[in-house]
């Protein structure tokens, strides 16, 4: 099975723009994860979707945002951005199923704010 | 609150020395324990469940409900053995991880 990708791979913005980022998790995976991994601050869960719809919600301001389609295809927005914005964003899909809850992570998407 | 706690930032070892990376957790629920390890320029992958009680790459992780804790533990470390570790703790009443802020180590030669 093709694990998850994540694109664009790196994203170079400036202050005050905004930047969409996409995931597509593994073929039937139905529950992707997004998180924010700094040196400082290791991961930091964004949100959760699960069939389209949010279920979990990390301690991020509204500036943060994504969604999900059917195909679990998610994406992950960000306006207005800051330079502490400046991260790897991580995508992570899950089966979700008893006995089968572990994550499979992808590449990451590295974003500089400047 | 802190559901997952790594007190420890930074490991060195030397080669050939145990390790043990420590992870304890609050859940007053039944817990579903994981580690994760990211390479230099890797992905964060998978290592280890505590529900299959396996080995990986040599390394071990038990379970102790009345501790709260799932420590990693390897007899031998091996330099390739230098990466982040992650521990992990899944509440399938929210239906949510939750990672520890990582554990850092490095294996001397």
């Amino acid at each position: 099975k093709a694990g998850v990708t994540q694109t664009p791979r790196y994203l170079i913005k400036t202050r005050g723009q905004q930047v969409t980022l996409s995931c597509s998790p593994i073929s039937g995976h139905r529950s992707v994860s997004w998180y924010q991994q700094t040196p400082g601050q290791g991961l930091q869960f964004l949100f959760e979707y699960f069939s389209e719809t949010q279920r979990n919600k990390g301690n991020f301001p509204g500036r943060f945002s994504g969604r999900q389609f059917s195909n679990s295809r998610s994406e992950m927005n960000v306006s207005t951005l800051e330079l502490g914005d400046s991260a790897l964003y991580l995508c992570a899909s899950s089966l979700v199923r008893t006995g089968s809850y572990e994550q499979y992570f992808g590449p990451g998407t590295r974003l500089t704010v400047t | 609150a802190q559901r997952v706690t790594q007190p420890e930032k930074l490991l060195s070892v030397f080669k050939g020395a145990p390790v043990e990376l420590k992870c304890n957790y609050s859940y007053s629920g039944s817990p579903e324990l994981f580690w994760y390890v990211q390479y230099s320029r890797q992905r964060l992958q998978l290592l280890l469940r505590h529900i299959s009680r396996e080995s990986i790459k040599g390394f071990t992780a038990d379970l102790n409900k009345g501790e709260t804790s799932f420590h990693l533990k390897k007899p031998f470390a091996q330099e390739e053995d230098s990466a982040m570790y992650y521990c992990a703790l899944y509440t399938n009443t929210g239906n949510q991880f939750y990672f520890g802020t990582g554990t850092s180590l490095t294996v001397i030669p």
